[in-house]
């Protein structure tokens, strides 16, 4: 069975410190790639996609990056934390192959308060 | 006009009352439908897809209007444990790229 692995659960950083998020999924090949942002009280912004090693896709200007080094590795990053950036960090898989079974599943999700 | 709207709520209801969610969708091209459920501080699950026929899986029923582009979530005979925020969500896109538009959610409280 598929798995997503993401973390830290938690993470507390200052103001201009940088950032690495890493998310790995199991159990799948090439799947779509997503990490999402929900800040407190608000819907899932979607900040970046990836349909294979290399390929990203940015959904919003932002502060932030990603990568993906390996076909089940997806990694949020940043250079300087900025206070917006704090928020519920989530990502996500989906299986490409037909649109009925595009179905998503989340990680558990990061934490991320920027002090 | 948000690409997917949902009522916020929350929607405060006594064990046992059937309750209803309506979701509307401004993209034309959408061509899946889900909802998913969130726990506070957890993470998005599936409940369930939403199929142009309508379905429905235990107390749960789903229904999805092209025309009018609005799906809906009935919830029949509600626990406490249906607390929670309930996410529509619709999908597009071509040749094996989907991109997910999330609602930011409808409350649900259940109560004693």
């Amino acid at each position: 069975s598929q798995t997503i692995h993401q973390w830290p659960a938690t993470l507390v950083q200052p103001v201009g410190s940088p950032l690495s998020l890493e998310c790995t999924v199991e159990g799948t090949s090439n799947p779509n790639l997503y990490w999402y942002r929900q800040a407190a009280g608000r819907g899932l912004q979607l900040l970046f996609y990836s349909v294979g090693i290399g390929q990203i896709s940015s959904e919003v200007p932002q502060n932030l990056s990603a990568s993906r080094p390996q076909d089940r590795q997806f990694i949020l990053s940043s250079k300087k934390l900025l206070l917006s950036d704090s928020g519920f960090y989530l990502c996500a898989w989906s299986v490409r192959v037909s649109l009925a079974k595009n179905i998503q599943y989340f990680g558990a999700g990061t934490r991320l308060s920027v002090l | 006009r948000k690409e997917v709207e949902q009522d916020p709520g929350p929607f405060n209801v006594p064990e046992g009352a059937t309750v209803a969610f309506n979701c509307t969708y401004s993209n034309s091209a959408s061509q899946s439908f889900f909802w998913y459920r969130q726990d506070c501080r957890k993470e998005p699950k599936l409940l369930m897809s939403v199929y142009s026929s309508g379905n429905e899986d235990g107390r749960f029923t789903a229904q999805l209007n092209r025309a009018s582009q609005y799906i809906s979530l009935l919830i029949r005979d509600s626990k406490l444990s249906d607390s929670a925020t309930y996410l529509c969500v619709v999908s597009l896109g071509t040749s094996g790229t989907y991109k997910y538009i999330f609602g930011t959610g409808t409350r649900l409280k259940v109560l004693a």
